[in-house]
């Protein structure tokens, strides 16, 4: 069974640009999330998305934004882009909410450089 | 509000030796609490969780966990280190509030010395 996928693996960007983030999760999967991992700030919850709704969203200012798709893969978008926003961007995934606390199933990461 | 706190940002040990890495976590109810590790480049893995069934839980890699609600406590283990464990590892716990957000410490990044 493949895991969750995000794409691009890699991105640079510079300053005030947008960056669009992709995330497929585990099939039968209806929950995404993102979190941020900077240099120095550990793992920050960023967004979470189920059945296409944003549910709940971390202490991230408004430029951070994501939809989640009929599909249940998702998109992170970050306008106006600043320095302090080169991480690596993790994306899980995971049962649906109602069922529980569900594990959370991590990708790879998209490591952005805004340079 | 839930939060876990990982003693020591480095672990150093050699290979063979046990491995022992600290988590504590501050909660009003019953937490979800987990070990993930993450390698070099790489997102996070699920090493084991905690859901209040067994207080001894083991994961993969020879990895357990014990938890000790008298100590508010959640330490990973592992009997004999190998150097393919050298990694940072991260306790995490889950807010009981419906919110499905997970709550990450600090991570302990373990060297295995030969």
């Amino acid at each position: 069974e493949a895991g969750v996928t995000q794409s691009p693996t890699h991105l640079i960007k510079t300053r005030g640009q947008q960056a669009t983030l992709r995330c497929s999760p585990i099939s039968g999967h209806t929950s995404v999330y993102w979190y941020q991992q900077a240099l120095g700030l550990g793992l920050q919850f960023l967004l979470w998305y189920d059945e296409g709704e944003e549910r709940n969203r971390g202490n991230f200012p408004p430029r951070f934004s994501g939809r989640q798709f009929p599909n249940y893969s998702s998109e992170l978008n970050v306008n106006a882009l600043e320095l302090e926003d080169s991480a690596l961007y993790l994306c899980a995934s995971s049962l649906a909410r109602l069922a529980g606390r569900e594990t959370q199933y991590f990708g790879p990461g998209t490591r952005l450089l805004v340079l | 509000a839930q939060s876990v706190t990982q003693l020591g940002s480095h672990v150093s040990v050699s290979e063979g030796a046990l491995v022992l890495l600290r988590c504590n976590y501050s909660s009003s109810v019953p937490p979800y609490l987990f070990w993930y590790v993450q390698y070099p480049n790489q997102g996070l893995q699920l090493l084991l969780k905690y859901t209040s069934a067994a207080t001894l839980v083991k994961g993969i890699n020879g990895f357990e966990a014990e938890f000790k609600k008298s100590e508010t406590s959640f330490h990973l283990t592992k009997p004999s280190a190998h150097m393919s464990d050298a990694a940072e590892y991260f306790c995490a716990v889950i807010l009981n509030t419906g919110f499905q957000k997970l709550v990450f410490g600090t991570g302990t990044r373990l060297l295995v010395s030969p």
